[in-house]
């Protein structure tokens, strides 16, 4: 199985701030990755696809980069509902395997 | 819109089965995979088991490869999660998860249900 490593697990910032969250994959899984944003007691919703795709509604400060084993997802200015926890995930292959989750709080 | 709506959680003794369902709306149903994801108390998201818009192709988690089984009526727009001999582990709030993969295969989860609880406890 692959095993999804996140870091930080959580993480302290403030409204504007620029903040960045890394992924790394126990294998290659080339652009196969995949983040969700989860906030408090509501179901997650996917941000990025396939490494650096935006799905459709979700805001432009939310971008991923990334592909083999390294990835990342930066919000450019965090605003007061992106405090959450984010999970990352691989699609490469079964079975499929999430991160143990970063969670943004509000500093 | 797309709406999952899953059913059937509970309390359930360790040892038990129970059967959850989920019922899809929104979208041509059978153009698309379905998984189960769920969450355990406090905890990160596991993938549970997923099935493809056909049921040809199945996933399942390590933790429950041989004690759960997926399904899907497409004629009732309809995901199954039959679980048998439940664990004190298998407590989670499970969700039901549309997958957008072309052709009806896996690819990532894009719609998400609210979830229904299952809690294992004797």
């Amino acid at each position: 199985d692959i095993q999804m490593t996140q870091s930080p697990s959580s993480l302290s910032a403030s409204v504007g701030d620029r903040v960045t969250i890394t992924c790394r994959a126990s294998q290659s899984i080339r652009s196969s990755l995949n983040w969700y944003q989860q906030q408090a007691g509501k179901a997650p919703k996917v941000l990025i696809y396939a490494a650096s795709s935006l799905q459709s509604g979700v805001p432009s400060r939310f971008s991923g980069s990334g592909s083999g084993t390294d990835f990342t997802l930066t919000i450019s200015s965090l605003q007061p509902e992106d405090f959450a926890t984010y999970y990352c995930q691989q699609s490469y292959s079964n079975p499929r395997t999430f991160g143990g989750g970063t969670k943004v709080e509000i500093k | 819109e797309v709406q999952l709506v899953e059913s059937g959680g509970g309390l359930v003794q360790p040892g038990r089965s129970l059967r959850l369902s989920c019922v899809a709306s929104g979208f041509i149903f059978d153009d698309y995979a379905m998984h189960w994801v769920r969450q355990a108390p406090g905890k990160g998201l596991e993938w549970v088991s997923g099935i493809n818009w056909n049921s040809g192709t199945f996933g399942y988690a390590d933790s429950v490869k041989g004690r759960f089984t997926v399904s899907r009526d497409n004629a009732k727009n309809s995901l199954y999660l039959q679980m048998n001999s439940l664990r004190a582990e298998d407590t989670a709030l499970y969700y039901c998860v549309k997958d957008p993969g072309w052709f009806g295969e896996f690819y990532y989860f894009d719609s998400w249900g609210q979830g229904t609880l299952v809690t294992v406890s004797s």
